[in-house]
């Protein structure tokens, strides 16, 4: 089993639409959670992390944590065709500065 | 410096050569990390430094692979007979970090380079 696991995609969403993305994570002692947007060959730029149950918001973006059941996710409401990029979800474990990353999902929205 | 630099941007080399890859962090930024990135697929954790502290090797997939971190500042990656399957991009991140590890203040948030594409022919 992968330490962080996404699904490769493509998630196709129509623009305006609520995009959802999902990560699970194996490591129950994992305490902060990161969101990283990739354009197509460029460098992962952070979109938000969450370390606390619950919902947190930032704009059009949504992150979710659910620490029971060891999965967070990102919501982009509206969603606009620059934001079709790959999504790549981060877990950092306690007691360590490591950051390990998911393969990511690839979202592509259509006009 | 404003940002994450990596050098070279691109390296074409044949097999069994050595290459060295070079990231100057952000100023001030006291955690580097460096990642690999194959074609299509997710980010590989390689090595992180903090500080004067020992570095976290447990990602290096060989003992071809080395790093080494000058000062707390600049960091090389040495690939040591490089093989086809080296071929990626080789990214570097910085971040700040503080001393509370109860509380994550962001402290954790890396700033990545653009990267350098390693071509081994």
């Amino acid at each position: 089993q992968k330490e962080v696991e996404q699904n490769s995609g493509p998630l196709s969403v129509p623009e305006g639409a609520i995009a959802s993305l999902n990560c699970t994570y194996s490591d129950r002692g994992s305490q902060s959670f990161f969101w990283y947007r990739q354009y197509s060959g460029k460098s992962p730029e952070l979109i938000m992390f969450i370390y606390s149950n619950g919902d947190k918001e930032d704009g059009r973006f949504t992150a979710q944590l659910n620490k029971a059941s060891q999965y967070v996710s990102l919501l982009i409401r509206d969603s606009q065709p620059s934001d079709s990029a790959t999504y790549l979800c981060a877990v950092k474990r306690y007691n360590t500065d490591k950051l390990i990353f998911g393969t990511g999902t690839r979202l592509q929205v259509f006009p | 410096g404003a940002g994450v630099s990596q050098s070279p941007s691109n390296k074409v080399t044949e097999k069994g050569k050595d290459v060295e890859l070079r990231c100057d962090p952000i100023s001030g930024h006291t955690a580097l990390y460096w990642y690999r990135q194959s074609l299509g697929q997710g980010l590989e954790f390689l090595i992180y430094f903090q500080g004067n502290s020992a570095p976290d090797k447990s990602g290096l997939p060989s003992d071809r692979f080395s790093a080494e971190r000058t000062g707390g500042s600049v960091s090389t990656l040495t690939i040591q007979r490089t093989q086809q399957e080296d071929s990626a991009v080789y990214l570097c991140a910085s971040s700040s970090r503080t001393g509370d590890r109860s509380r994550d203040s962001g402290a954790n948030v890396l700033t990545f380079g653009a990267g350098s594409r390693l071509t081994v022919l």
